[in-house]
């Protein structure tokens, strides 16, 4: 069953605990993208990685951090630095070469 | 810094009737993206623009690039209630080298009354 798993769906957690939001894809793609969505806006880059041990800062990265330890997986942290972090967390992939870039399911989170 | 505006943000059209999304973008770019969104889902790749002048068209949507003018439309053709969703574009530009990222505009909530 091939494509992008974000886990989990929804995530609760207390202000000023740090948390980790998975993102792991199985279609062998290079390039992996964070983002966020806020209501009622489109979504903005937090970190993107082309390849492995390799990321770039998006247009959003303050109170975020990422690793690119394998191909297939592309975690981001959320700090407690981060001053609003409730949103809704989307990963994606895209193979190099080509142009699409392909969304996993998100991932919810709230934080109190 | 890249600006990608949409209009209108907000949609409501009866089933039958056609419209058009516009989406201006501030910079040098040769490739446009629209997206679908359901509430509460993931985004859903419509078409890729990848020229100016492309157009692309599936079912009751068809997408078009103009690249001098820094312009896509995204026109819907005889609406249905199932086409009710979010519409994102989204512009990209380069990251350096082989990568580029994406700049999208706010969408716009497209709903279609019977």
């Amino acid at each position: 069953d091939g494509g992008i798993t974000q886990s989990p769906k929804y995530l609760f957690r207390k202000e000023g605990q740090n948390v980790t939001l998975s993102c792991e894809q199985n279609l062998n793609h290079d390039a992996m993208y964070w983002y966020r969505q806020d209501p009622g806006q489109g979504l903005r880059l937090i970190y993107y990685s082309q390849i492995v041990n390799d990321f770039q800062k998006g247009d959003i990265a303050e109170g975020y951090s990422v690793s690119r330890e394998k191909k297939e997986s592309f975690p981001l942290t959320v700090t407690s630095a981060q001053k609003n972090p409730t949103a809704f967390y989307l990963c994606a992939t895209r193979q190099t070469g080509t142009y699409e870039q392909y969304f996993g399911p998100g991932t919810r989170l709230t934080v109190t | 810094e890249l600006k990608v505006e949409q209009n209108p943000l907000f949609l409501s059209m009866q089933e039958g009737k056609n419209y058009t999304i516009y989406c201006n973008y501030s910079t040098t770019s040769d490739r446009l993206y629209w997206y679908r969104q359901d509430p509460g889902k993931s985004l859903e790749s419509l078409f890729v623009l990848l020229s100016n002048g492309a157009v692309k068209q599936e079912g009751r949507l068809m997408a078009s690039l103009d690249t001098k003018a820094r312009l896509s439309t995204l026109h819907i053709t005889a609406a249905v209630h199932d086409l009710s969703a979010t519409y994102f574009c989204a512009v990209a530009v380069s990251g350096g080298g082989s990568n580029y990222k994406l700049t999208f505009g706010k969408g716009t909530l497209l709903t279609v009354n019977p």
